[in-house]
């Protein structure tokens, strides 16, 4: 039974490329959460999203950063222009569609983005 | 001022000591209290989670809530080189729609 998954594990751009992070959630989950983990810091929230709807993306940088779960396929985190900032560990977490299941999120190994 | 606060590291321990790990908040909508396990450079593993106030053991673990005073705890007994790691608390309610919140974690070495 395959855990989230995130690809690529390692991603190296120049400032002002494009960064697209990928997450498929657990099987059977349809509910995706995005975390952003700068060094010595906890994770911090980014988006919320279910099958072709955002739900919370309270924590989204208001420009340059979009994400999306599609009906189809994985959920796509995408950051545009990227910055040295930007540089960071990008956690992916799901948790089953059942109502009232919102703290049972399981993590993904994370994609570390490395802005030179 | 931070919705979560978690006691700031690092913690060493000589195996086989007791750990206390703890956190305190702020927000009274908080409803589910969890700790995760994250090793270096990989995800954080959920160890428990737990609903409003009260313990909660899961063999060496125990987790424990007051909210009353806004805080929790994570207890390790036993502790043993494996479990070094930073461990991070996290928080959220009915009406943050999925939305954790995070403290900045403690990181523990269980030394031999």
């Amino acid at each position: 039974n395959a855990g989230v998954m995130q690809n690529p594990r390692h991603l190296v751009r120049r400032r002002g490329q494009e960064a697209r992070l990928r997450c498929s959630p657990m099987k059977g989950h349809s509910h995706v959460y995005w975390y952003r983990q700068l060094p010595e810091e906890g994770l911090k929230f980014m988006v919320y999203l279910q099958k072709e709807n955002i739900i919370d993306e309270s924590g989204m940088p208001k420009e340059r950063f979009s994400a999306e779960f599609p009906k189809e396929g994985p959920s796509i985190l995408r950051i545009q222009q990227v910055v040295r900032g930007d540089s960071a560990a990008y956690f992916c977490a799901s948790s089953p569609s059942r109502t009232g299941a919102q703290e049972t999120q399981y993590f993904g190994p994370g994609t570390r983005l490395l802005v030179l | 001022q931070k919705e979560v606060e978690q006691d700031p590291g690092p913690l060493s321990v000589p195996e086989g000591a007791i750990v206390s790990l703890n956190c305190t908040y702020s927000n009274s909508a908080f409803q589910y209290f969890m700790w995760y396990r994250q090793y270096s450079r990989k995800g954080p593993e959920l160890l428990m989670y737990t609903y409003s106030s009260g313990n909660k053991e899961d063999g060496r673990f125990t987790a424990q809530v007051d909210k009353s005073s806004k805080y929790i705890s994570l207890f390790i007994r036993d502790s043993q080189p494996s479990d070094s790691a930073t461990y991070l608390c996290a928080m959220n309610g009915n009406t943050n729609a999925g939305k954790s919140t995070f403290g900045d974690g403690t990181t523990l070495t269980v030394k031999p």
